[in-house]
């Protein structure tokens, strides 16, 4: 079945470096791929998205490619602030089906000021 | 528009008691679909419903029931609690059109089980 695999956190930086969170997964078809955000006590947020190979997804300064290649859509962000300590779900949805969201396992980010 | 939501925010259940919790959205939205979230294990699917009258099981289905009488409402019953559901459960709603695949979720209920 479908599944997606997420780099363990939590991860910690200070303001303003670079952030990488990566993302792969396994699927068949050509699934949706989305960042979903969760900050400390909320449900989650839509953050980014992309529907096919070689878009690019993004919002609030984060990105994410949608590599077909490398079956990969991992999330950067040039400058991480306080702000975006959260954490942060890669997700597919199958188009067929369910059409339900397949959840990686989540990374946890802090940073600190 | 309130979205998605969820009550109630948290609860207390023995083994073995029962309980509903609800989920109503005002999108009218036709799929809904209920997660657990898990520490270590992402969000799991455990019922989802294409539309009013129309339910399937997820990933998870075991413990849990669902009907869907409404568009609006998708309540999620647990009808003899175990410990195993502690957890929190977020609802979750979108459309059902060709790339409308954003689904917006509730605040999350999260419940323990004594």
């Amino acid at each position: 079945g479908d599944s997606v695999t997420q780099m363990e956190g939590p991860v910690t930086l200070s303001e303003e470096a670079f952030l990488t969170i990566n993302c792969t997964y396994t699927a068949t078809g050509y699934p949706s791929l989305f960042w979903y955000v969760q900050y400390p006590g909320e449900g989650l947020q839509l953050l980014l998205k992309a529907t096919k190979a070689d878009d690019k997804g993004s919002n609030k300064g984060f990105e994410a490619t949608y590599r077909k290649e490398t079956t990969s859509f991992h999330l950067e962000k040039g400058s991480v602030q306080v702000s975006d300590s959260a954490v942060y779900f890669c997700a597919l949805s199958d188009r067929t089906g369910r059409r339900a969201l397949t959840f990686g396992s989540g990374t946890r980010l802090q940073v600190q000021p | 528009n309130a979205g998605v939501t969820q009550t109630p925010k948290f609860q207390v259940l023995k083994t073995g008691q029962s309980m509903t919790l609800q989920c109503a959205q005002d999108m009218n939205h036709e799929y809904m679909s209920w997660y657990r979230q898990d520490p270590g294990m992402g969000l799991r699917l455990i019922h989802y419903s294409v539309g009013a009258g129309i339910t399937d099981q997820g990933e998870v289905p075991n413990g849990y029931n669902v009907s869907r009488s409404t568009t609006e409402d998708f309540p999620l019953r647990l009808l003899s609690a175990a410990p195993s559901q502690t957890s929190v459960y977020f609802c979750a709603s979108r459309t059902t059109g060709t790339n409308q695949e954003t689904q917006y979720f509730g605040p999350g209920t999260r419940l323990l089980v004594l």
